[in-house]
C-alpha cells in the first residue's frame, strides 16, 4: 500500500510565524501535490511537483512556497502565517498523471 | 459555473438503506472518474476509479458514469454505520495531468444504526 505521511496532525501557530508542513511518500512517486480543504470550498490545489527540484503553482499559491529536494519529500512553507491560512492541508502523491491520487491524513493548521 | 457540482448534503439514512450519491460536471473531456471516502479528521481514501462510461462494482459499492448526461453516481447497498463519512467525487481528462483533477465539495453521509 502506498503510504503518504504528513509529519503533524495538528499545528497551532501565531500570525507572522514561518510554518513548515512536511510530507513523505514511500512509493517512489514522481508527482506530489499540496491541497487545502475548507468547508464549502472543497479541495483547492496550492502547489504541485512532477520531479525533484521542480514545482508548479496550483490554483491558490499566494502566501505559500514549496520545496522538493528529494523525490520522496515535498514540503509546504507558509512564509508568514495569516489567520486566513487556517485550514486542513492535504498532501498527495501519484506515480502516473492519469492515476488517482493517494492522500496523507492531513495537517489541521490553526493560525491565531 | 463550477467544473464539478456535488450536493453537500448532509444525508442521513437508516442502516441497510441503499444510498445514492451524485455529481454532475460540465467538461466533456473528462474521462477518469473517482470516488473518495473521507472519515472525520482523516485524508481522503480512494474508493472507486473508473474510466469512461459504464458501471463498476466492488462489494457493496457501485460506481456509474453517464458521459452523455455528464453525471456520475456512487451507490452503496446495505449501508452500514461504518459508511458514515464524506464522499468526494473527482475527475480529470487523464492526459492533461493529475494537476487538472477536479473535485466536488463532498457529500456528508450519516448511516443511523
Amino acid at each position: 500500500d502506498v503510504k503518504v505521511t504528513q509529519s503533524s496532525r495538528y499545528l497551532v501557530k501565531r500570525t507572522g510565524e514561518k510554518v513548515f508542513l512536511e510530507c513523505v511518500q514511500d512509493m517512489d512517486h514522481e508527482n506530489m501535490f499540496w491541497y487545502r480543504q475548507d468547508p464549502g470550498l472543497g479541495l483547492r490545489l496550492i502547489y504541485f511537483s512532477y520531479d525533484v527540484k521542480m514545482k508548479e503553482k496550483g490554483d491558490i499559491p499566494e502566501g505559500y512556497s514549496v520545496s522538493r529536494e528529494k523525490k520522496e519529500r515535498f514540503s509546504l512553507i507558509l512564509e508568514s502565517a495569516s489567520t486566513n491560512q487556517t485550514s486542513m492541508y492535504l498532501c498527495a502523491s501519484v506515480r502516473d498523471r492519469g492515476s488517482p491520487l493517494h492522500f496523507g491524513n492531513g495537517t489541521r493548521l490553526t493560525v491565531t | 459555473q463550477k467544473e464539478v457540482e456535488q450536493d453537500p448534503g448532509p444525508l442521513s439514512v437508516p442502516e441497510g438503506a441503499i444510498v445514492s450519491l451524485n455529481c454532475t460536471y460540465s467538461n466533456s473531456a473528462f474521462q477518469y472518474f473517482m470516488w473518495y471516502r473521507q472519515y472525520s479528521r482523516k485524508g481522503p481514501e480512494l474508493l472507486m476509479y473508473t474510466y469512461s462510461s459504464g458501471n463498476k462494482e466492488d462489494g457493496r459499492f457501485t460506481a456509474q458514469v453517464d458521459k452523455s448526461s455528464k453525471y456520475i453516481s456512487l451507490f452503496i447497498r446495505d449501508s452500514q454505520p461504518s459508511d458514515s463519512a464524506t464522499y468526494l467525487c473527482a475527475m480529470n481528462g487523464g492526459q492533461t495531468g493529475a494537476n487538472n483533477l477536479f473535485f466536488g465539495t463532498g457529500t456528508r453521509l450519516t448511516v443511523i444504526p
